[in-house]
């Protein structure tokens, strides 16, 4: 079965400290792939998609993530973290076929202490 | 603005009282979509609508009906809410030809 797993539910960093937020999903054939964020009582934000074109992709606020075809991952990095970045992580993937359909892993609550 | 709207944002309710969360968007999308928000599950799809008049189940649509009478509003309905839909509830929007779905700000249902 198509899934997203997000490894780690809570993660916590020092204010300057480098953010890895990790995302792998489960596909033989490269998906669309998102991060959004959620910050508290709000709605989802996109931050990054990857689309098939460069494997680096660049996002909002200083994150990036980077598409590895041979270990099926997606992870979300910043190099600084920053006492704003505190909010929920969730990777999300559009699997070929799926029109729209996004599957979403279980997401990754970011803590970022001073 | 462009955006999506959801009404009410926050609700508390009895089990088994009919309920309908409305859902709006400005931006002429195509695609509407109903999530779910669960503690340590992620989204998961209720219903989804490609167009006017055309919806279909997601992965988790027991005890949810929409509609799609006109291209701007996907309604949610709960006809017999029950303690387990308690939950935070999602609609997004985006047009057919891409994948960066636009979420609404939720509403938290509680039913007791």
């Amino acid at each position: 079965a198509q899934s997203v797993t997000q490894l780690g539910s809570h993660v916590s960093v020092s204010e300057g400290a480098l953010v890895l937020l990790r995302c792998n999903y489960s596909s033989s054939v490269p998906p669309y792939l998102f991060w959004y964020v959620q910050y508290p009582n709000q709605g989802l934000q996109l931050l990054l998609k990857y689309t098939s074109a460069a494997t680096l992709v660049k996002g909002i606020n200083g994150f990036e993530a980077e598409f590895k075809k041979s270990e099926t991952s997606f992870h979300l990095t910043k190099p600084s973290a920053h006492m704003s970045d505190a909010a929920e992580y969730f990777c999300a993937v559009r699997f070929s076929g799926g029109y729209n359909k996004l599957i979403f892993g279980a997401g990754t609550r970011l803590a970022v202490h001073p | 603005e462009a955006q999506v709207t959801q009404n009410p944002r926050y609700l508390i309710t009895v089990t088994g009282k009919k309920l309908t969360v409305t859902c709006s968007q400005n931006m002429n999308h195509e695609y509407m979509s109903w999530y779910r928000q669960d503690p340590g599950l992620g989204l998961r799809q209720i219903y989804y609508s490609m167009n006017v008049e055309v919806t279909d189940k997601g992965d988790v649509p027991e005890g949810y009906k929409v509609s799609r009478k006109e291209k701007r509003n996907f309604p949610l309905i709960l006809e017999s809410p029950s303690p387990n839909q308690t939950s935070l509830y999602f609609c997004a929007s985006s047009p057919l030809e891409t994948d960066t779905q636009y979420f609404g700000p939720g509403t938290r249902l509680t039913v007791l």
